[in-house]
């Protein structure tokens, strides 16, 4: 069964860190670029980041440039986000969610873990 | 990146069909056919219902169909159904670099 799972959320104060894990399992991570998206009443789905099958392309949303460090480390089939300087805003639920197509460019995202809540406050 | 445009709500009679529209531009909708759109039912993760435009995921109702013209995409969904009832969101990609559309919210009367 394909299955992610995130994991790191919490409630921290503006400012400060905080790491996410997403645990794949059921296919073959290492042959998936993987994502992060977040969620908010407000703005709904907001693309965060994508690394590629190999780890060697990555892009980030425009909003959290320099901010957020996407990793994945695939002898253990987890993908990480790094998020520095939180803020108020940074508040939703982070999913983590794998490309459709291996080896492949950006593509749809088929499937999505369950998400982790973060609380900036 | 911004946002793609979409109507904030369609509604649509059961038995009825129904298009949401995306609008973006030739950096994103118009340059890319990795366009997708995914179903958001409260409670639920998002699910993906249409990839490169027009492909089904196994397992999606033949009622969801996808199209691009131009800067614009369209889902389309035919024999409404109560359980359609949803939030709807495209997505695209401009310089390597995801986005979402405003989403819209489906209602079945």
């Amino acid at each position: 069964q394909v299955k992610l799972v995130e994991s790191g959320g919490g409630v921290v104060q503006p400012g400060r860190s905080l790491r996410l894990s997403c645990a794949a399992s059921g296919f073959s991570f290492s042959s998936f670029g993987m994502h992060w998206v977040r969620q908010t009443p407000d703005k709904g789905l907001e693309w965060v980041a994508i690394i590629s099958y190999d780890g060697r392309n990555i892009y980030y949303g425009n909003s959290m440039k320099g901010r957020f460090t996407i990793s994945r480390d695939n002898s253990k089939n987890t993908l990480f986000l790094q998020m520095h300087g939180l803020r108020a805003e940074d508040r939703a639920v982070y999913y983590c969610a794998k490309s459709i197509h291996p080896f492949s460019g950006p593509s749809g995202m088929d499937v999505w873990g369950q998400g982790t809540t973060v609380t900036v406050s | 990146q911004s946002a793609l445009a979409q109507p904030a709500s369609v509604s649509g009679s059961r038995g009825q069909s129904i298009t949401i529209s995306c609008t973006g531009t030739s950096s994103d909708v118009g340059d890319y056919n990795s366009v997708s759109w995914y179903q958001l039912r409260p409670g639920t993760v998002p699910k993906l219902i249409i990839y490169d435009v027009t492909q089904r995921p196994s397992g999606v109702s033949d009622r969801f169909s996808g199209s691009k013209s131009g800067n614009m995409a369209s889902l389309t969904i035919s024999g409404l159904q109560a359980e359609d009832e949803a939030d709807y969101y495209c997505s695209s990609y401009t310089a390597n670099r995801g986005v979402f559309g405003t989403g819209t919210r489906l209602t079945v009367l």
